[in-house]
């Protein structure tokens, strides 16, 4: 059974830093994209990130280039989300999931909370 | 700034039948943009229904379709159910590794 585990949410100030985990199961990690999408609250879906299976490829929305990075170890079934010079409009659910061959998400995490405020 | 357009809101009664679209703010969806369409009902994950425009994720009840329709994706619901309250999502692929969402689709049976 494929399973995706978010943590690492929680409340940060303005301007702070975070970084966001997902610990994947049932599945050869290696072997697949992943991405991360955002779900501010009462809004719709954001795709925020993507990173090819060996992390040579990542592509950023532009809200957030220049302050999150996508990452993986491959070693931990990991995926990483660090943000950076955080601001209000980061606060959101953050979800992980595996993205397939022909663009799309199949599963996905139960997501983890980021509050930005002071 | 490529926007991708959805419905805010439908109605469709039980045992009825609904086309929610995606489109864009400018262009076409063609089957070149991989539309794909999620369920998502409140405090939960989303849920694959519909991707590579028609192939029905596993599980999805045969009742939910893609389609191409004029210059947009479709997703149809044929024969709604009261389950299928949730918000609907579709999403884009634009190339170069970069994806956009509708703001999604409120569907109401009643």
């Amino acid at each position: 059974e494929v399973q995706l585990v978010e943590s690492g949410g929680g409340l940060v100030q303005p301007g702070g830093s975070l970084r966001l985990s997902c610990e994947a199961s049932g599945f050869i990690f290696s072997s697949n994209w992943l991405s991360w999408v955002r779900q501010a609250p009462g809004k719709g879906l954001e795709w925020v990130a993507d990173i090819k299976e060996d992390g040579s490829e990542k592509y950023y929305v532009d809200s957030v280039k220049g302050r999150f990075t996508i990452s993986r170890d491959n070693a931990k079934n990991s995926l990483y989300l660090q943000m950076n010079s955080l601001r209000a409009e980061d606060t959101a659910v953050y979800y992980c999931a595996r993205r397939r061959p022909t663009y799309y998400l199949d599963y996905w995490g139960q997501g983890t909370l980021v509050t930005v405020s002071s | 700034q490529t926007v991708v357009t959805q419905e805010p809101s439908f109605s469709v009664s039980p045992g009825g039948t609904v086309t929610l679209t995606c489109g864009l703010s400018s262009g076409s969806v063609s089957t070149s943009y991989y539309p794909s369409w999620y369920q998502q009902t409140p405090g939960q994950a989303p849920r694959t229904l519909i991707y590579n425009t028609n192939t029905r994720s596993s599980g999805v009840p045969d009742r939910f379709s893609g389609s191409i329709l004029g210059n947009k994706a479709a997703l149809t619901i044929t024969g709604a159910q009261a389950d299928d309250e949730s918000d609907y999502y579709c999403v884009l692929y634009m190339g170069s590794g970069i994806y956009v969402f509708g703001a999604g689709t409120k569907v109401t049976v009643l």
